[in-house]
């Protein structure tokens, strides 16, 4: 079955940094773009970033842009989201999502998706 | 980026009753490389990731029961429950991924329909 799990979410104080990680199964990880969708609490779902199954096209929200980076280490089956200089609006649910596709175009149509990981910043 | 506006933001139907849910796009959402709309809905209960219902509007994923049902054309869309079952409850979002070839158009969601039994 294909499962996607998400990590790394937690506790940090605004201007912090922080990890996520989504380790994935169950398919050809390398054939799908991999998204990071969020969730502010009792907010609807924001899209976040997107990067390309090799890894060498990366896409970004306005709201995120300069602060997260997306990458995938295909050798592990994992994507990441680093981000750096964290605020408060960033607090939500994380979730990573697969698309049915590999292209960073190519749509997106989220098939599969994380339990998601929660991160909260505040001091 | 395109604004996705559903309605109603809150619905009560009875069991077995019919419900649907609006969606409609800020421009059209029209895929040229297949002429299909680019409009997916996802289900999401308390506490769950969301899950993939449709796509291209009226597709169905797999497993998906099939009294779920999507239409649509243009800058509006609909999901249907044809007769509701007490495992429907949830929110429901529309999400457009409208993109020309080898362009990136950044997906956008509606604000969620949240789904009751009445």
């Amino acid at each position: 079955d294909v499962q996607l799990v998400d990590s790394g979410g937690g506790l940090v104080q605004p201007g912090g940094s922080l990890r996520l990680s989504c380790a994935a199964s169950g398919f050809t990880f390398s054939s799908s773009a991999m998204n990071w969708v969020r969730q502010a609490p009792g907010k609807g779902l924001e899209w976040v970033s997107t990067i390309s199954g090799s890894g060498g096209s990366t896409y970004y929200a306005d709201s995120v842009k300069g602060r997260f980076t997306i990458s995938r280490d295909n050798s592990k089956n994992t994507l990441y989201l680093q981000m750096s200089s964290l605020r408060a609006e960033d607090t939500a649910i994380y979730y990573c999502a697969k698309k049915t596709c590999s292209g960073g175009t190519c749509p997106h149509i989220f098939d599969c998706w994380g339990q998601g990981t929660l991160v909260t910043v505040s001091s | 980026d395109i604004v996705m506006t559903q309605s109603p933001d809150s619905l009560a139907v009875s069991l077995g009753e019919r419900a649907t849910i609006n969606c409609k796009s800020s421009q059209s959402v029209l895929y040229s490389s297949n002429n299909k709309n680019s409009l997916a809905w996802y289900q999401q209960k308390p506490g769950q990731p969301p899950k993939l219902l449709i796509y291209w509007t009226s597709t169905r994923e797999s497993g998906v029961p099939d009294r779920f049902s999507g239409s649509g054309s243009g800058t509006d869309f609909t999901l249907t429950i044809s007769s509701l079952q007490a495992e429907d409850v949830a929110v429901y979002y529309c999400q457009q991924y409208y993109s020309i070839p080898s362009t990136f158009t950044p997906p956008t969601f509606g604000q969620g329909t949240k789904l009751e039994i009445k």
